[in-house]
């Protein structure tokens, strides 16, 4: 089946403790991204990667970290997460970057 | 970054009332896709739209990709209760891509 698998689904952590969301497709998709999504805003990208080793900042990029070590693979890292990081995050992957998208479940994410 | 507005933020509406909603930016996009979004998951695209001028049906929804590149609207005609969701429109401008802040749209039975 075609899916695209981000875990944890849920995360409570504390300022400054370094986490990672994984995400994961099997459709050898060239290009990757990430989404946060909070009330009022719709979904705001993250970071994206157009091939293995390629990745370009999204709208907001501020505190995050991506790698493309693999294509089936794109770590979300949060360094040094702070509070006005608490929301809901999507990995999405599709063939090229106007192509459908298909999102994973989200993480929602919790800093206090 | 470019603005995406997206209109109206919400509707409430009667099952079998037709609804429309739209997206306009302030520069041009190469594609136009509308999403729809239940609770607990992530988008789902109902529509994507490649040339200005493009006229898409997906059963009972329609979407258009507006002539200037700058706009598109879907409409849902002969709305029922599993319509219920969050609709999002989404351009790419180049190598990214935008989202609008989404429509909610509620239907009474």
């Amino acid at each position: 089946e075609a899916q695209v698998t981000q875990n944890p689904r849920y995360l409570i952590t504390v300022t400054g403790k370094k986490l990672t969301v994984t995400c994961s497709q099997n459709m050898n998709h060239e290009y990757m991204s990430w989404y946060r999504q909070d009330p009022g805003l719709g979904l705001r990208q993250i970071y994206y990667s157009m091939n293995v080793e390629v990745t370009d900042k999204g709208d907001v990029p501020e505190g995050y970290k991506v790698s493309r070590k693999e294509k089936r693979n794109f770590p979300l890292i949060l360094e040094s997460p702070s509070p006005n990081q608490t929301s809901l995050y999507f990995c999405a992957s599709s063939p090229w970057p106007g192509a459908i998208q298909y999102f994973g479940a989200g993480t929602r994410l919790s800093v206090l | 970054g470019q603005q995406l507005n997206q209109s109206p933020q919400s509707m409430f509406i009667q099952e079998g009332e037709d609804v429309s909603m739209n997206c306009t930016s302030s520069s041009i996009f190469n594609t136009w896709l509308w999403y729809k979004q239940e609770p607990g998951e992530g988008p789902v695209l109902l529509i994507a739209l490649y040339k200005a001028g493009e006229l898409t049906s997906n059963g009972r929804l329609t979407a258009q990709f507006g002539i200037t590149r700058k706009d598109s609207f879907l409409n849902i005609s002969a709305s029922i209760p599993s319509d219920v969701g969050i609709y999002f429109c989404a351009g790419q401008p180049n190598n990214d891509m935008r989202f609008g802040a989404g429509t909610r749209l509620t239907v009474k039975p």
